[in-house]
């Protein structure tokens, strides 16, 4: 079935660092690829996506490029702010072993925390 | 402003007591989810709906149970039959087939003891 392994947390970086997630997954067909945002006490919030191969998605100053030969969709941030302290999912869509309807497969998450 | 509404966003019950969650979206979208959220483990499915009056068992259905008799609304009973309900509860919604994103709402936390 459909998986997705994303990078084990918690991740504490200080203000202004280089941000990666990596994020790797399984599907049965050519999935739609998510990241999610998930601040304190909230539900969460569609951060960027991709539909296909090569696609890069961006956000906030956040990308991530779907890349099919390595089956990853890693989250990338050049100068991460104290307000990017969250938790981050990675997620997929697809519509072949799902049927064509929109089941998402998500990630365990990542929390980051930010430090002044 | 259109978007997912669930109440309340704290809940306490005993155990052995069903209890409704409750999820209302504005935003027309055809399809609804439940998810779970406990800690470590991400978001699993509970249960979704494509259209009005029909819904299918996600990946954890045991212990709850949806209706779907209008668009905007997908309540989520959780029964007694659930054997470990205190979670974090987040309702989603989606346009349907095609759209792929899900937008979420702010969850209700339930806490049984």
């Amino acid at each position: 079935g459909d998986s997705v392994t994303q990078m084990e947390g918690p991740v504490t970086l200080s203000e202004e660092a280089f941000l990666t997630i990596n994020c790797t997954y399984t599907a049965t067909g050519y999935p739609s690829l998510f990241w999610y945002v998930q601040y304190p006490g909230e539900g969460l919030q569609l951060l960027l996506k991709a539909t296909k191969a090569d696609d890069k998605g961006s956000n906030k100053g956040f990308e991530a490029t779907y890349r099919k030969e390595t089956t990853s969709f890693h989250l990338e941030k050049g100068s991460v702010q104290v307000s990017d302290s969250a938790v981050y999912f990675c997620a997929l869509s697809d519509p072949i072993s799902n049927f064509g309807n929109e089941k998402l497969t998500f990630g365990t998450g990542t929390r980051l925390t930010i430090i002044p | 402003d259109g978007g997912i509404t669930q109440s309340p966003k704290y809940l306490f019950r005993k155990e052995g007591q069903n209890v409704t969650l409750s999820c209302e979206q504005n935003l027309n979208h055809d399809a609804m989810y439940w998810y779970r959220q406990d800690p470590g483990q991400g978001l699993r499915l509970i249960y979704y709906s494509q259209i009005v009056n029909d819904f299918q068992k996600g990946d954890i259905a045991e212990g709850y149970s949806v209706s779907r008799e209008k668009k905007e609304s997908f309540p989520l009973t959780v029964t007694s039959a659930q054997k470990n309900p205190t979670a974090f509860y987040l309702c989603a919604s989606s346009w349907g087939q095609g759209s792929h994103e899900q937008y979420f709402g702010p969850g209700t936390r339930l806490t049984v003891t």
